[in-house]
């Protein structure tokens, strides 16, 4: 069965701190695509990235970050020095080879950044 | 115009009332989706529409009734509702197979029942 399990509910962190965001997952196929969106208060979901399995390779785009760790099943991404403009909530989520582009998402975890 | 429009922005009703939700895309995209998102719950796929054909409807009440007339436009017409249905309504799209796109979202449609 697939998941995704966000573990951080909420995180508060001062500006300019870097925080972590925990992202594992679950899947039986060995062909998946996992992503990372953005929620602002506006209520839109805003695309981060995307990976794929094939692709462990850890990227990174301007502040932000994301390490892919097939043997944990993880996909963590990281802030560097947060600002408040990053506050909102940020969403794993996982579509897998045959699914036809349906995601399964995370709980979210609710990002925090006070100035 | 931005990629994926949702009206209306907000939307309070009866539960004895009819409405529609609309979301229409603009990226050429062939597959729409409808997702619930409730407080405090991750977001829940409703309805997927692949080349204007459902093809998956995961287990909604039938008081939530989908639409896709073209690959640009999705509805979710509402009847009856209960409070417990009041939540965020979003909207995506994506190009199928290519399995590996991303889904694009609309701003969402804040439903409260009363």
């Amino acid at each position: 069965a697939q998941k995704v399990t966000q573990a951080q509910t909420e995180i508060s962190v001062v500006e300019k701190e870097d925080v972590t965001l925990d992202c594992v997952y679950e899947t039986r196929d060995t062909t998946y695509y996992l992503f990372w969106y953005k929620q602002p208060p506006s209520g839109e979901l805003v695309f981060l990235i995307r990976r794929n399995s094939f692709d462990e390779q850890n990227e990174i785009s301007g502040r932000y970050s994301w390490n892919f760790q097939k043997s944990t099943s993880s996909f963590n991404f990281t802030i560097t020095a947060s600002q408040v403009v990053d506050s909102a909530v940020y969403f794993c989520a996982l579509s897998e080879y045959n699914q036809g582009g349906k995601l399964i998402f995370g709980q979210g975890t609710e990002l925090s950044v006070k100035p | 115009e931005t990629g994926v429009t949702q009206t209306p922005r907000h939307l309070v009703m009866g539960m004895t009332n009819k409405k529609s939700l609309k979301c229409e895309q603009h990226l050429g995209h062939n597959a729409m989706y409808w997702y619930k998102q409730s407080a405090k719950k991750p977001l829940e796929l409703m309805f997927v529409y692949s080349l204007e054909e459902r093809v998956e409807n995961n287990s909604v009440p039938s008081r939530f009734s989908p639409e896709c007339p073209n690959s640009s436009h999705l509805f979710l017409h509402l009847h009856t509702l209960q409070p417990e249905d009041s939540a965020l309504y979003l909207c995506a799209s994506s190009q199928v197979p290519a399995r590996s796109t991303e889904a694009f979202f609309g701003q969402g449609t804040r439903l409260t029942v009363v």
